[in-house]
């Protein structure tokens, strides 16, 4: 079945560390998408990328990297720069083209706490 | 700016109808989506309106009117599996961009 998988389910993370959350899918997707969710605050967009060695700044991008070298993966890598990492984190992906009946499709997220 | 406004929690018995509000604030308009998620899981669609008017399907219909900035979700028969966030967004560009922007979703509550 076609889909997204995101790993680690829960993630640990010391002080100063970076860490870094897998997102794959096999919906033969163009565009990808990380997002952040805190309680009361709904999704807020991190990065994206619309395709393959191309992507762009969300709303709150500071203290967070992607990359995006294959159509497949958009690795998120949370540096020791963001001061405030613990929260729920959401990746998706859809077609390009804004055009028309198309959602996004989720991952089922990943929960990154501070040790 | 951009905003997206819902109630922050709803409750509703089992078996009966609730209407969840949404109005919206952007910078352009080029498509509104309901989605259901369930506590520490994934959004799933539910549905998409463009055009003003009532779109139906099953048990949940979806409503737009663009010049009020407004949306609700209907829900028929409410059912326990029911409880869950249900979360609004806006998609405010057209062209290849198919980013949508989130409200902070209404977490919805059936009771016996």
């Amino acid at each position: 079945d076609g889909g997204i998988t995101q790993s680690p389910k829960y993630l640990f993370r010391k002080e100063g560390q970076n860490v870094t959350l897998s997102c794959e899918q096999n919906l033969n997707h163009d565009a990808m998408y990380w997002y952040r969710q805190d309680p009361g605050q709904g999704l807020r967009l991190i990065y994206y990328s619309q395709i393959v060695n191309d992507f762009q700044k969300g709303d709150i991008a500071e203290g967070y990297s992607v990359s995006r070298e294959k159509k497949e993966s958009f690795p998120l890598t949370v540096t020791s720069a963001q001061k405030n990492p613990t929260a729920f984190y959401l990746c998706a992906s859809s077609i390009t083209g804004a055009e028309g009946n198309q959602p996004q499709h989720f991952g089922d997220g990943t929960r990154l706490s501070i040790l | 700016g951009q905003n997206i406004d819902q109630p922050t929690e709803m409750t509703a018995t089992e078996g009966a109808i609730v209407q969840i509000n949404c109005t919206y604030q952007t910078s352009g308009f080029n498509g509104l989506f309901w989605y259901q998620q369930h506590a520490g899981e994934a959004p799933t669609f539910l549905s998409y309106n463009v055009l003003d008017g009532l779109e139906e399907k099953g048990r949940f219909s979806s409503f737009l009117s663009r010049s009020k900035g407004y949306s609700y979700l209907l829900l028929k028969e409410l059912q326990m599996k029911d409880s869950a966030s249900y979360l609004c967004a806006v998609r405010d560009q057209g062209g290849a961009t198919n980013k949508l922007i989130f409200g902070t979703g209404t977490l919805l509550a059936v009771q016996p």
